[in-house]
C-alpha cells in the first residue's frame, strides 16, 4: 500500500539557520511527488513538485527538495530560515492517473529569533 | 481569480447530527477533492468528484457522503455525527481531465467541525 511517513514531529530552528524536513514514501512506481506547507488557519500551499527528469528541484520561498529512489525519500531544504517560514509542512504522494494525494503526517516548524 | 472556498469556516454539532459542507472551486476547476486533517493524522483523503461523478474514493465509512453540482460546486456530508469527526474539512480543486504530471491541487482554507 502506498503510503508517505514524515518522521519528525516538530522541529525547531534558530532563524538564519539551515533547514531539512525528511519524507519518506512507499509506492510501487515512480511517484508524484509533492510538498506543501500550511500557515495557521489556512489551507495548503504547493512549494513545490517532481514528477522525473532532475531530481533536485527548486520551489517558492527557496525551498528546495531531492528525490532518492534507492532511498524511497524526498527531503525539503532551505538554506537560511526565515522566521515568517514557521508553519506545518507536509509530504505528499499522488497515485499515478488518479487524483488521490496520500500525505504525511506533517511536520511543524517553529523558528527561534 | 478568486481562490477556492469553503463554507461555513466554523461549525459546532452535537454527536448523532448531520452536516453539511460546502466548497467552491476556482471557476474553470472542474475536479474537487475533500480531505479529513486532523493533528497526528495529517490529511485523509475523503472523495474527489469531477464533472458530477464520484472519480475516487477513500476509506471513510458511509456517513460521509458527497455530491458535486453542474456548475462544480461540490457538498460533503456527514451523517450521525461521531465525536472523532471532529475536524478540519479541507477542500481542493484542479482543473481536472487527465491526471497528468502539470496537476495540482489548490486548497481552500478548510471548514472547522466540533462535535459535542
Amino acid at each position: 500500500a502506498q503510503s508517505v511517513t514524515q518522521p519528525d514531529i516538530h522541529i525547531t530552528v534558530s532563524e538564519g539557520a539551515s533547514l531539512e524536513l525528511r519524507c519518506n514514501y512507499s509506492y510501487g512506481a515512480t511517484p508524484y511527488l509533492f510538498w506543501y506547507v500550511q500557515s495557521p488557519g489556512q489551507g495548503l500551499q504547493l512549494l513545490l513538485k517532481y514528477f522525473s527528469g532532475d531530481t533536485l528541484v527548486q520551489g517558492i520561498k527557496g525551498f528546495e527538495a531531492e528525490f532518492k529512489r534507492s532511498q524511497s525519500s524526498f527531503n525539503l531544504r532551505k538554506p537560511s530560515v526565515h522566521w515568517s517560514d514557521a508553519a506545518e509542512y507536509f509530504c505528499a504522494v499522488r497515485t499515478s492517473g488518479t487524483y488521490k494525494y496520500i500525505f504525511g503526517t506533517g511536520t511543524r516548524l517553529k523558528v527561534l529569533a | 481569480k478568486a481562490g477556492v472556498t469553503q463554507t461555513p469556516r466554523y461549525l459546532i454539532k452535537t454527536r448523532g447530527q448531520q452536516v453539511t459542507l460546502s466548497c467552491s472551486p476556482i471557476s474553470g476547476h472542474r475536479s474537487v477533492s475533500w480531505y479529513q486533517q486532523t493533528p497526528g493524522q495529517g490529511l485523509q483523503f475523503l472523495f474527489e468528484y469531477f464533472s458530477e461523478t464520484q472519480r475516487n474514493k477513500g476509506n471513510f465509512p458511509g456517513r460521509f457522503s458527497g455530491r458535486q453540482f453542474s456548475n462544480s460546486r461540490s457538498e460533503m456530508n456527514v451523517s450521525t455525527l461521531e465525536l472523532g469527526d471532529s475536524a478540519l474539512y479541507l477542500c481542493a480543486s484542479s482543473p481536472g481531465g487527465q491526471a497528468g504530471p502539470n496537476e495540482k491541487l489548490f486548497f481552500g482554507s478548510g471548514t472547522q467541525l466540533s462535535v459535542l
